[in-house]
């Protein structure tokens, strides 16, 4: 089993709708979590930390769910830019080493 | 620029050949971080430094992969006896925090990506 689950998508969706995604860990130690965002061809860049109690930036809201080794991260609003590859990162125990997830492709269409 | 910078930015070598790839953190980084992205795949975590210390090397595939940073600068991959299954991005980044145990607390998460280095193996 890998350490971080996606599911690979697509997920193709329209302008202005919302869309979720869900990511597993296997590592119960893991204390840190992450969204990165990959565009084509592009070098991943971090979009938000995930938090326990949950957080939001602008139309982004991550939530952590550490019982069921669960993250999740819904887009609200969807714009054509927010295509891309949503990487979902978990830092192993407290080691520094960040695993990625096989990331969730993202297309948003007029 | 002020960012992480690769070289080469792709690389074509045959098969049996050695290659080195280059990493040039941001100016300060303590953390230096490689991984490989497989097409269509997440990044796979390589191996780590915390300044010139190698922390963590067991994503390493073979021991035809071998990493360093002699200074806690500029770090080398060197990949010896390239076989196809190599082809892939190699990503370089970088991390201003010392991250993990070290830190007493969790990583910071921000790591700044370099553009890869894309290596075709023929």
């Amino acid at each position: 089993r890998k350490e971080v689950e996606q599911d690979p998508g697509p997920f193709n969706v329209p302008e202005g709708a919302t869309v979720a995604f869900n990511c597993t860990y296997s590592n119960s130690a893991s204390q840190s979590f992450f969204w990165y965002r990959q565009d084509c061809r592009k070098e991943p860049k971090l979009l938000m930390s995930v938090y326990s109690s949950g957080n939001e930036d602008g139309r982004f809201t991550a939530q952590l769910n550490r019982a069921s080794q669960y993250i999740s991260l819904l887009i609200r609003d969807s714009k054509l830019s927010d295509s891309a590859t949503y990487l979902c990162v978990v830092e192993v125990g407290n080691t520094g080493k960040l695993i990625f997830g096989q990331g969730t492709t993202l297309q948003v269409k007029p | 620029g002020a960012g992480v910078s690769q070289s080469p930015r792709y690389k074509v070598a045959k098969r049996g050949q050695d290659v080195a790839l280059r990493c040039d953190p941001i100016s300060g980084h303590v953390s230096l971080f490689w991984y490989q992205q497989a097409l269509g795949q997440g990044p796979e975590f390589l191996t780590y430094f915390q300044n010139e210390a190698q922390l963590d090397k067991s994503g390493l595939p073979s021991d035809r992969f071998f990493a360093e940073r002699p200074e806690g600068s500029v770090s080398t991959l060197k990949i010896q006896r390239t076989q196809q299954e190599d082809s892939a991005v190699y990503l370089c980044a970088s991390s201003p925090a010392l991250v993990g145990g070290l830190a007493g607390g969790p990583g910071t998460g921000e790591l700044f990506f370099g553009e890869g280095s894309r290596l075709t193996v023929l």
